[in-house]
């Protein structure tokens, strides 16, 4: 089985900042990453799949990159709705998700 | 507008069963693979369960294999997942999910609490 490792488990910012939040790979899997925003109370919603592709409606801010086993989401400038936590899914082999990582502001 | 509405969750036994269901609108349920993903109380997320458009092949991780069971009804438009054997470690929010072309997690509900306790 596939395991993610996502770091920062919380992540503390300023409204403006720039936000890398992490996954790594137990091995490669070819860049099917995706990233979900999850506000709390709320289901999940889909922000970036296949790693650097921009799903419908997402803001611009949003961000992915990555490749083989290391994977990045990157907010370019951190706004109050922001909030909420993060998770990375992996589907190259199976589904395993991330643990999630809690973003707040300062 | 996309919806799944999912239905079903509350308080059972362990060792009994459960039914959820999904009703969905808003997109042709039968062109696209469904699944199940929970969310045990302030925990990350864990997929349960994939449904292939004809309901010929369905997935499942080995923590529910064997006694969790996906299902779908193209005509309804709806999704289940029949729960045997329940667990305490069962307890979850249970979310209905729509896979897109390209494998990824596209539309969700807004999930139904399962809780497994004496």
């Amino acid at each position: 089985d596939i395991q993610m490792t996502q770091s920062p488990s919380v992540l503390s910012a300023s409204v403006g900042d720039r936000v890398t939040i992490n996954c790594k790979a137990s091995q490669n899997i070819n860049k099917y990453l995706d990233w979900y925003q999850q506000k709390f109370g709320e289901a999940p919603k889909l922000l970036i799949y296949h790693t650097n592709h921009l799903h419908t409606g997402i803001p611009s801010r949003f961000s992915g990159s990555g490749s083989d086993i290391d994977f990045t989401l990157t907010i370019s400038s951190l706004q109050p709705e922001d909030v909420a936590t993060y998770f990375c899914l992996q589907h190259n082999n199976g589904y395993t998700f991330g643990a999630g990582t809690k973003l707040e502001l300062k | 507008e996309v919806q799944l509405v999912e239905s079903g969750g509350g308080l059972v036994q362990p060792g009994r069963s459960l039914k959820l269901s999904c009703a969905v609108s808003g997109f042709t349920f039968s062109d696209y693979f469904m699944a199940w993903v929970r969310q045990a109380p302030k925990k990350g997320l864990e997929w349960v369960a994939t449904i292939t458009t004809t309901g010929s092949r369905t997935y499942y991780p080995d923590s529910v294999k064997g006694r969790f069971t996906i299902s779908r009804d193209n005509a309804k438009s709806s999704l289940y997942l029949h729960m045997n054997s329940l667990r305490s470690e069962d307890t979850a929010t249970y979310y209905c999910v729509t896979i897109a072309s390209g494998d990824w997690f596209v539309y969700w509900g807004q999930g139904t609490l399962v809780t497994v306790s004496s």
